[in-house]
């Protein structure tokens, strides 16, 4: 059972342009949602979450939309640059709860390549 | 900010034989530690949940037994590989908690069994 969905696989944006990911969850208890960036050879990166009390949060470049009802929420990159190449993972907390912090459950990634 | 260090970050090993990874919170104590694995060109699959001072909790299909995990303190937990097969080959990443929703990944360990 895939708990959270992401889409496109692959993503190719000119620089400067808008890229644009999103990720469908099943579980209405799901209360964080994070993205992700990893390069190559790299452990993966926070970039920005959002906690569903909100529709909309930005940082820099970067800006999470959150539809509740739709049970979806995006990432949009503004300004797109090739230094955003990269692999972006949205996430979930996992069904498992044991007390404390959940782990995460992952959507299958999309390849980002900005073109210059 | 909060900072994971994973070592190694590459290690081959033969077949038949353990390995050893450690995942260390430099800055911050973590009551959780979470290890993931990862495939080439796939997501991250959580494999296990540990919790300072008691037993780890495994995902559905994950071998207890072959993947031993640690987690005698709060800055450090480790992740054994035992009688590693090629088949185990693949990306482990950590991950520590600071608090509920606060998680920061380690660099990763690159295990290549021959």
């Amino acid at each position: 059972q895939q708990q959270v969905k992401q889409s496109p696989q692959s993503l190719i944006v000119q620089k400067g342009g808008i890229s644009i990911i999103n990720c469908a969850y099943e579980n209405t208890a799901f209360d964080y949602f994070p993205w992700y960036q990893q390069f190559p050879g790299k452990g993966p990166a926070l970039l920005i979450a959002i906690r569903p009390d909100v529709s909309e949060k930005k940082e820099g470049r970067f800006t999470i939309s959150f539809n509740k009802s739709a049970k979806q929420f995006s990432l949009h990159i503004m300004d797109s640059q090739p230094g955003d190449s990269a692999t972006y993972f949205c996430a979930a907390p996992s069904m498992y709860s044991g007390g404390g912090a959940d782990g995460l459950t992952f959507g299958k990634g999309t390849h980002l390549i900005i073109q210059p | 900010g909060a900072v994971v260090s994973q070592h190694p970050s590459r290690v081959i090993c033969k077949s038949g034989t353990s390995v050893k990874i450690e995942c260390r919170s430099l800055d911050f104590q973590a009551t959780t530690m979470f290890w993931y694995r990862q495939f080439p060109k796939q997501s991250l699959m959580l494999m296990a949940t540990s919790n300072e001072g008691s037993k780890a909790t495994y995902e559905q299909g994950v071998e207890k037994d072959k993947f031993l995990i640690n987690h005698a303190s709060l800055t450090l937990s480790t992740l054994t590989v035992t009688s590693a097969h090629p088949e185990d080959s693949s990306f482990y990443i950590c991950s520590a908690s600071q608090g509920v929703y606060g998680y920061t990944f380690g660099s990763g360990t690159r295990l290549t069994v021959v």
